[in-house]
């Protein structure tokens, strides 16, 4: 079962900055936190993953609590093809993902 | 595009009938992970393969089976199909044993079993 607690759904406006909560207060030391995507039937598209330090790249931030039991991704500027249910999973690196139920995201102009 | 190819994107088929489908990974992954999506079970993971043998297996039935080629080509066997195993079906690679190791998956293969 997944391990990850997330919101079933947010709403944002196009253009606004999307903040979606991860908790995870069961991670070990060796885990990751992914975040993954997925648009309406597509496969789920990989965003970005951490350990305990903040990352960024192209598609979204993540910043990791210090104790890190929670951690929230954040798309700067939310655009409409950014709807979609993301999936926050904590993980070791290599093994498979066990999905929980995800965050439905809506951005409307 | 993820690198992942999976074919075929649709497949129909009989109760009681077999299908192999088909996972072609990433360049240089060696990892092959098979995932099912039905509409009310959300994505639940099969069975993984690295480098020709298996890793590890979640909920996958009996009547399931794969395997992972010399290539790295994975193919998900279903036999003794149900009208309950009408789903989608995903395939995803990575590059196992390196920290930065993310899946990546394929665009799956829609199977409807009538």
């Amino acid at each position: 079962d997944a391990k990850t607690t997330q919101p079933p759904s947010m709403d944002c406006a196009e253009g606004r900055a999307a903040n979606l909560p991860c908790n995870h207060s069961t991670i070990s030391g060796n885990e990751y936190v992914y975040w993954y995507r997925q648009i309406h039937s597509q496969g789920p598209q990989y965003i970005i993953h951490g350990l305990k330090n903040n990352e960024t790249n192209e598609m979204a931030s993540l910043i990791i609590t210090e104790d890190r039991k929670s951690s929230t991704l954040i798309l700067p500027h939310a655009t409409l093809r950014d709807t979609a249910v993301y999936y926050c999973i904590e993980n070791q690196a290599g093994t498979a993902l066990i999905f929980g139920k995800g965050t439905t995201l809506s951005v409307s102009s | 595009d993820s690198g992942v190819t999976q074919t075929p994107k649709h497949l129909i088929t009989a109760t009681g009938q077999r299908v192999t489908l088909r996972c072609s990974p990433r360049s240089g992954d060696l990892s092959v992970y098979w995932y099912q999506q039905s509409l009310d079970q959300g994505l639940q993971f099969l069975i993984q393969y690295y480098n020709g043998e298996e890793r590890a297996k979640g909920n996958i039935l009996e009547r399931f089976s794969a395997q992972q080629f010399p290539d790295l080509h994975s193919e998900l066997n279903l036999s003794s199909l149900e009208l309950g195993d009408s789903a989608l079906y995903f395939c995803a690679s990575s590059v196992e044993g390196h920290y930065n190791s993310p899946l990546h998956f394929g665009n799956g293969t829609r199977l409807t079993v009538t």
